[in-house]
């Protein structure tokens, strides 16, 4: 089966670091994705991970183990901003001409002054 | 700037009338996609093209249907909504290739009376 764990939710505190993890199952696997969706709106693209090890992207930083089926998303310096949900995203092999990502229900993150 | 529009942001229809949403991006992707999430849920694919292969997922109701006139444009077809269609529909691209990112447009929130 294909399965995405993360946890539903997360406060921190303004300046601080947080990690949010996600596990996963899933019958292939050909990247992960992380996306960041604000109340209402649309998913917008963070990070991908498809080889094991460290993303830096600015602030956000993304972590993979393909051998522990885990990676992490770790957000420095938070910012109120940074208040959203935060989504997992795996790139299933569909074996089709396109690979289709299965998304995990997403962690909300509440940052606090 | 290039980009993926969704009109319109938020549409109200009565119990089985059939409505329509539309996708339209300027960044040329060949992948166009339709998710539906339901609130603190994750989003969950309906169908994809592929330029002009149409591709269902096995779990979609038939009352969803697509059509793709080209490559910029995308509509999902609601035949007869149910009050347990109301959701957020979003529309994504991406371009095979490297990554194959989805990016998202800023979805159509659907209520259904």
């Amino acid at each position: 089966g294909q399965n995405i764990d993360q946890p539903t939710e997360m406060t921190a505190t303004e300046g601080a670091i947080v990690q949010i993890n996600c596990t996963y199952q899933t019958s292939g696997f050909n990247g992960l994705f992380w996306y960041q969706q604000h109340a209402g709106e649309a998913p917008t693209f963070l990070s991908y991970n498809v080889l094991d090890g460290l993303e830096e992207k600015g602030r956000f930083s993304s972590f993979l183990s393909r051998s522990k089926g885990y990676s992490y998303l770790l957000l420095k310096e938070l910012q109120m901003k940074d208040s959203a949900s935060y989504l997992c995203a795996v790139r299933d092999n569909y074996g089709g001409a396109t690979n289709k990502l299965i998304f995990g229900t997403g962690t909300l993150l509440a940052v606090q002054p | 700037d290039a980009m993926v529009i969704q009109n319109p942001r938020y549409q109200v229809t009565q119990f089985g009338k059939p409505v329509t949403l539309s996708c339209s991006q300027t960044l040329n992707h060949n992948v166009m996609y339709w998710y539906q999430q339901k609130s603190s849920q994750a989003p969950k694919l309906l169908f994809h093209y592929y330029d002009k292969d149409f591709n269902n997922e096995a779990d979609t109701p038939d009352n969803f249907q697509s059509r793709r006139p080209n490559t910029s444009f995308c509509f999902l077809d609601i035949r007869s909504p149910g009050l347990g269609d109301a959701a957020m529909y979003l529309c994504a691209t991406s371009s095979l290739g490297a990554g194959e990112t989805q990016y998202f447009g800023p979805g159509t929130r659907l209520l259904v009376l």
